[in-house]
């Protein structure tokens, strides 16, 4: 089946510096959405990504998706302490099918 | 709008012991997921539901598990019997399905389940 990877597992960067998380699918992808969980809460909706080689950006954080829709990134400019949490990618196979496949995830920590 | 509203938001039960989690989604969604996420295993979709009605339970783990959605404002995931391997978060969502898209999904807080 369908599977998704992210990498780093876990990142603890000082604040003010930047942040990137990849994942990637075994499989094309018609979409990819990233999700933000803070520690104790649940999964909350940041972005969905459709086209071949988009990117879109939220402010200080900036999503692509990969010219063969296989993979994506996420990159933080100049964290805070806002931004910690655990990052989930989220791959669609088929446009229709509402299922989402669920990244490993990457928490990341911040060092004031 | 309230958002996603599950119940309880912790139980601890001993093994053996059935347990049933609730889940009501937003007003207006037409499809309802549940989730479950442990750190070994990360977040598992176990079923989803559009309209009511069941259409992917590939991830449900075994038999000991079930899950109904009799109305568009309701849901449970029941375990029968329950054991201390089942100790996870479960987290319900909802979302609208549109036609030819991939919604966003809306997640209610969890249900933290400890099984002793």
């Amino acid at each position: 089946g369908q599977q998704v990877m992210q990498i780093p597992q876990y990142q603890h960067v000082q604040e003010g510096e930047d942040f990137t998380t990849y994942c990637n699918s075994s499989t094309t992808l018609s979409n990819i959405q990233w999700y933000k969980q803070r520690p104790g809460g649940h999964p909350v909706f940041l972005i969905q990504l459709v086209k071949s080689g988009e990117v879109k950006k939220q402010k200080r954080l900036t999503f692509q998706f990969g010219e063969a829709k296989k993979n994506s990134s996420l990159h933080i400019t100049a964290t805070q302490t806002t931004d910690v949490g655990t990052y989930f990618c989220a791959g669609g196979a088929n446009f229709g099918n509402e299922k989402l496949t669920f990244g490993t995830g990457t928490r990341l920590t911040i060092i004031p | 709008d309230a958002g996603v509203i599950q119940s309880p938001r912790h139980e601890v039960t001993e093994m053996g012991q059935e347990v049933t989690l609730r889940c009501k989604p937003i007003s207006g969604h037409n499809s309802l997921f549940w989730y479950r996420q442990t750190m070994m295993r990360g977040l598992e979709l176990l079923i989803y539901f559009n309209n009511n009605v069941p259409i992917d339970d590939s991830g449900m783990p075994e038999d000991r598990f079930s899950a109904k959605m009799p109305n568009a404002s309701f849901s449970t995931l029941k375990i029968q019997p329950s054991e201390p391997r089942d100790s996870a978060v479960y987290f319900c969502a909802s979302s609208f399905k549109g036609t030819g898209t991939t919604d966003t999904q809306y997640f209610g807080p969890g249900t933290r389940l400890t099984v002793l």
